[in-house]
């Protein structure tokens, strides 16, 4: 199993463009998150989903938008990027909620906006 | 909403030193409890977990957490630490049969050789 993959692993934006983060997963996992890391905040939960076509907003959904319509799929778009954005994001599934059970994390995608 | 404390940013140890990374929680109900690591330019992996039971667990690497639920902490710990221990280390808490993880800011670990 490859687990989870992202990609890009690196990605320079100029303000105002577009872009979708790509991430698959090859567990079979139902849930599936998306994360971004900032120095010093530790990861904030932009957005989930338990399941092919069902996606929630997480601490931090604004100026993203999520699709989930295949199982190993989960990708993030940004419509119009922001310096604010600038980050490093992390994509994870789990099986499934509940106990017993964990997120796996992929490599990460390092997104600058300038 | 709940929230996790990791009150050491940075900490730095020669090899051989003993490790302990203060991590505490907010929420008042039951909870699963998780260290991540995240080596120099890699993801996070997991380095143990706590869902019910013995309140010490152990995991990977030789690396220990204590669950004390009157203090609502979770620490870890390693007795002896090796240079490869240099890493970012996350706690992160949710609520039991949940599926949102509520991280820490994360501590810097530097070992030096």
């Amino acid at each position: 199993n490859a687990g989870v993959t992202q990609t890009p692993k690196f990605r320079i934006l100029k303000i105002g463009q577009s872009m979708t983060l790509q991430c698959t997963q090859d567990m079979n996992h139902n849930y599936m998150y998306w994360y971004r890391q900032d120095p010093g905040m530790g990861l904030k939960l932009i957005y989930y989903s338990v399941g092919a076509g069902i996606t929630d907003k997480g601490e931090v959904p604004n100026g993203y938008n999520v699709s989930r319509s295949t199982t190993e799929d989960f990708p993030l778009r940004l419509e119009l990027a922001a310096p604010s954005q600038t980050s490093v994001y992390f994509c994870a599934s789990s099986r499934t909620s509940g106990t017993n059970n964990e997120q796996f994390f992929g490599p990460g995608t390092r997104l600058t906006v300038l | 909403a709940q929230s996790v404390s990791q009150h050491n940013h940075h900490v730095i140890l020669s090899e051989a030193a003993s490790l302990e990374l203060g991590c505490n929680y907010s929420y008042g109900g039951t909870v699963n409890l998780f260290w991540y690591v995240q080596y120099p330019g890699q993801h996070l992996q997991l380095l143990l977990k706590y869902f019910s039971g013995d309140p010490l667990v152990k995991g990977i690497k030789g690396f220990e957490a204590e669950f004390i639920k009157s203090k609502f902490s979770f620490n870890l710990r390693k007795p002896s630490v090796q240079w490869s221990d240099t890493a970012e280390y996350f706690c992160a808490v949710r609520k039991a049969a949940g599926n949102k993880l509520t991280f820490g800011g994360g501590t810097r670990v530097l070992v030096k050789p």
